[in-house]
């Protein structure tokens, strides 16, 4: 069975405190990907990387930072925590996106900054 | 650019209703693929279907029926008989081979109740 897997279903930091959200895969796929959902405004890409140390801004990347050392691990970095960085986090994994299943997604983190 | 437009931001229906969920899309390329994925509570988008743009025949999925247009550019997603366990959001989603990405429409929430 096929797995995306985040460090955390649920998570509450402070204001400024750096955070950082785990994404690991077991397919072996290159291409990792990381996205926010807000109501109203749907998944909106905020870093993807498609090979180890390979890494391209989203739609949304002002604040946040990527990290990809290992092929199954892509870690998203909020170096200061904002408060309109609460929100739904989104991994995701694919080989080529027109084939299979598009990309397989992870269970979600679901921050909240205070 | 690619873009994708879910109009419908949220559907109430009672079971036993059929249900159909509206994707636009626009892109100037001519291959291209097009999915439907279901985001249900527990928040994991899982996928149901991918089209690519060469094959324009209609799908039936059990109660889950797709209905591919190009010359609307619209492929809707009609749930037959529609069931609590329906409730859930749904994605519409396009890609067209500019880089690994895949542009999601806004999501349209589906209620189904008793």
């Amino acid at each position: 069975d096929v797995k995306v897997t985040q460090s955390s279903r649920y998570l509450v930091k402070r204001t400024g405190e750096k955070v950082f959200l785990e994404c690991v895969q077991d397919m072996d796929h290159e291409n990792m990907f990381w996205y926010r959902q807000d109501p109203g405004l749907g998944l909106r890409l905020i870093y993807f990387s498609y090979d180890v140390k390979m890494k391209e801004k989203g739609d949304i990347p002002e604040g946040y930072s990527v990290s990809r050392e290992k092929k199954e691990r892509f870690s998203l970095i909020l170096e200061s925590a904002s408060t309109n960085q609460t929100s739904m986090y989104l991994c995701a994994s694919s080989l080529h996106p027109g084939t299979g299943v598009g990309q397989y997604f992870g269970p979600g983190t679901r921050l909240t900054v205070t | 650019a690619q873009k994708v437009t879910q109009a419908q931001t949220e559907i109430s229906v009672v079971e036993k209703e059929d249900v159909t969920l509206d994707c636009v899309y626009e892109t100037r390329d001519t291959t291209y693929y097009l999915f439907w994925y279901k985001q249900p509570p527990s928040g994991e988008l899982v996928f149901l279907i991918r089209r690519n743009s060469f094959d324009e025949q209609n799908e039936i999925s059990g109660r889950y029926s797709w209905n591919f247009q190009k010359s609307t550019s619209s492929f809707n997603f009609t749930i037959t008989a529609s069931q609590v366990v329906d409730s859930a959001v749904y994605f519409c989603a396009l890609y067209t081979g500019g880089g690994n990405k895949l542009t999601f429409g806004t999501g349209t929430q589906l209620k189904v109740e008793l």
